[in-house]
């Protein structure tokens, strides 16, 4: 059975970092492109940006609501994905879900974890 | 960027009954859009990709239809479990981009 089990949110100050993990068990982690997604309370969904396997260099993309301050990294020894956030903003407040990716065919979706809420308030 | 406009936002309708969602992309897409069902306090779930490919396990009331700009998602018998948020996104082009949602509610 596919899981993807995210970590790491918490309550975190304006202008501060937090990391958040993705744990990947039930599939070979290493073959698929990985993405996050968040949603801010009571809002609708946001891609944040995606990584892609060791084929392809592990090479990235970013929304551009985010760029230049969350970096998106994976380790396949570990079966995990990360998501590092830095200079936070409150409107980053929001569930970040990791999502995997098809191995054959387009960017969408086809598993979600359960969400971790980050909370970013003085 | 792509924009996804979804409509309506919100429709109440009842069992059984046949329930249309709308999903218009800024630009053409060809047919690389796919339609997300989340109930509240879960994570979203994948229905259809390539516009109108039913993922697997998904009930073959849901159906969805278009190409280019223009696509639907259709529920051809609205069930108590479809009650719930439902999302386009195109995968045509980064950045990946989502609709606004559309609320379906119990009439």
């Amino acid at each position: 059975e596919v899981q993807l089990v995210e970590s790491g949110g918490g309550l975190v100050q304006p202008g501060g970092s937090l990391r958040l993990s993705c744990a990947a068990s039930g599939f070979r982690f290493s073959d698929h492109f990985m993405d996050w997604v968040r949603q801010a309370p009571g809002k609708g969904l946001e891609w944040l940006g995606r990584i892609r396997d060791e084929a392809h260099r592990y090479t990235t993309e970013y929304a551009a609501s985010v760029k230049d301050r969350f970096i998106i990294s994976r380790d396949d020894s570990k079966n995990s994905l990360y998501l590092h956030m830095s200079s936070l903003k409150t409107e980053d407040t929001a569930v970040y879900y990791c999502a995997r990716d098809r191995i054959v065919g387009g960017a969408f979706f086809e598993s979600w974890g359960q969400g971790t809420l980050v909370t970013v308030s003085s | 960027a792509i924009q996804l406009t979804q409509s309506p936002s919100s429709l109440s309708a009842s069992v059984g009954d046949r329930v249309t969602v709308t999903c218009r992309a800024s630009q053409g897409i060809d047919n690389n859009l796919a339609w997300y069902q989340q109930k509240p306090g879960e994570a979203p779930k994948l229905l259809i990709y390539d516009a109108s490919t039913l993922e697997t396990g998904v009930p073959s009331r849901f159906s969805g239809s278009g190409s280019g700009t223009d696509f639907t998602l259709t529920v051809s018998s609205l069930q108590p479990e479809d009650f719930a948020t439902y999302y386009c996104q195109q995968f045509k082009e980064y950045p990946l981009s989502l609709g606004g949602g559309t609320k379906v509610e119990i009439k």
